[in-house]
């Protein structure tokens, strides 16, 4: 079946500190990645995709790589902001066009 | 940049009511869909939209729901007789094709059923 793991939050960190959100996926066939940001009261917004094994997403300073050998797509920063403040979703793209969400992780940023 | 729309923001309902949540897709976009996310909880999908039918739909997608695209415009979830448990935000989303096509969303409509 298909299935996104992400790490439980909430994150908190300092400012300019170095962000990891782990995500590890399982999907038959050959999934697409996301990450998704979803702002205080606003809906999903696309940050990064990934469509085939070892393409790195990026966007805003985000990175994350599609490894297949570990089925995993990893969201790095490496300094954040305030702003980036928000709830960080990972998500894969069947096949059958069906998008298949992690549960979030809660990032908050401390000046 | 163009966006994905949905109303209202806020539905409150009473339990056996029905309500229609509406969405305004992104104009030159060809699928549509639906997801829910109850509070503290992934978010699901819940149906896909293509060529004025439904193209897949998950198990939560039962007989109380259904969708419509009554225009060129519109895009909206139907749902009888709401239950508390259908408490949760909606989100609609649109792309302009199939596979490898990010999906853009709408900010939700929260949906509380009392």
């Amino acid at each position: 079946g298909n299935s996104v793991t992400q790490m439980e939050g909430p994150v908190t960190l300092s400012e300019e500190a170095f962000l990891t959100i782990n995500c590890t996926y399982t999907a038959t066939g050959y999934p697409s990645l996301f990450w998704y940001v979803q702002y205080p009261g606003e809906g999903l917004q696309l940050l990064l995709k990934a469509t085939k094994a070892d393409d790195k997403g990026s966007n805003k300073g985000f990175e994350a790589t599609y490894r297949k050998e570990t089925t995993s797509f990893h969201l790095e920063k490496g300094s954040v902001q305030v702003s980036d403040s928000a709830v960080y979703f990972c998500a894969l793209l069947n096949t059958g066009n069906q998008f298949y969400f992690g549960t979030g992780t809660s990032l908050t940023v401390i000046p | 940049e163009p966006e994905v729309t949905q109303t209202p923001s806020h539905q409150v309902t009473q339990m056996g009511q029905e309500v229609i949540l509406r969405c305004v897709p992104i104009s030159n976009h060809l699928y549509f869909y639906w997801y829910r996310q109850i509070l503290g909880q992934k978010v699901e999908f819940l149906v896909s939209f293509y060529n004025n039918e439904i193209s897949e739909k998950s198990e939560i997608f039962d007989d109380q729901f259904s969708v419509e695209r009554p225009d060129g415009s519109n895009f909206t979830l139907k749902i009888r007789s709401t239950k508390l448990e259908d408490s949760a935000m909606y989100f609609c989303a649109s792309s302009p094709g199939r596979s490898n096509q990010p999906q853009h969303f709408g900010d939700g409509t929260r949906l509380s059923i009392l």
